[in-house]
């Protein structure tokens, strides 16, 4: 089955921690992206990768990092998390960035303490 | 700055009747304009996308407009049914992708 899969589901941990919340794509899709979604915000792209070793920033960049060792995973790396932090996470997936749909995974509800 | 915004929060409507979503935008040139459905807890679902070279699209119950003109697009979703009760982002994009905050739509039986 296609899919995108993200872990863990749901975090609760304390400010300054470093944590990675992996996402994994079945497709072979070549692009791939991080998104935030907060109440009356919507989604907010943190990074996106239009391919292996190729990443940019989105909106929301700070306090993130990603990588793209592989076509398949794009981790999300918060190195010092911070409570402003707290969201909830969606990675997503699809064939190329321009015209394509995304398919995006169930989310990673992260609280920051 | 660029802006996207959708026309209310939430809206309610009966069943059987046709809901309209708008989806404004300002300072962008987008190539495209998708549409998602979002459920409670799970991740948006693609339902449809338009091009900039496009005035009109379709499938089964959905139609969309995008007017670059006026910079907006509207998603009619025709003989609603609970089961359409979600919220609806639209979702604007080159490279990059910028959604709006969503509608939140209930129909009620």
């Amino acid at each position: 089955e296609a899919q995108v899969t993200q872990n863990p589901r749901y975090l609760i941990t304390v400010t300054g921690k470093k944590l990675t919340v992996t996402c994994s794509q079945n497709m072979n899709h070549e692009y791939m992206s991080w998104y935030r979604q907060d109440p009356g915000l919507g989604l907010r792209q943190i990074y996106y990768s239009m391919n292996v070793e190729v990443t940019d920033k989105g909106d929301v960049p700070e306090g993130y990092k990603v990588s793209r060792k592989e076509k398949r995973n794009f981790p999300l790396i918060l190195e010092s998390p911070s409570p402003n932090q707290t969201s909830l996470y969606f990675c997503a997936s699809s064939r190329g960035a321009d015209n394509q749909p995304q398919h995006f995974g169930d989310g990673t509800r992260l609280s920051i303490l | 700055s660029q802006k996207i915004e959708q026309n209310s929060e939430a809206l309610n409507i009966q069943e059987g009747k046709t809901a309209t979503l708008t989806c404004n935008y300002t300072n962008y040139s987008p190539a495209y304009l998708q549409w998602y459905r979002q459920d409670p807890g799970r991740g948006p679902v693609f339902l449809l996308l338009i091009r900039e070279n496009e005035k009109e699209k379709r499938k089964e119950r959905l139609k969309v407009t995008f007017d670059t003109t006026l910079k907006q697009s509207l998603f009619h979703i025709t003989a609603s049914q609970p089961a359409d009760s979600a919220t609806y982002l639209c979702a604007l994009g080159n490279n990059d992708m910028r959604f709006g905050a969503g509608t939140r739509l209930t129909v009620k039986p």
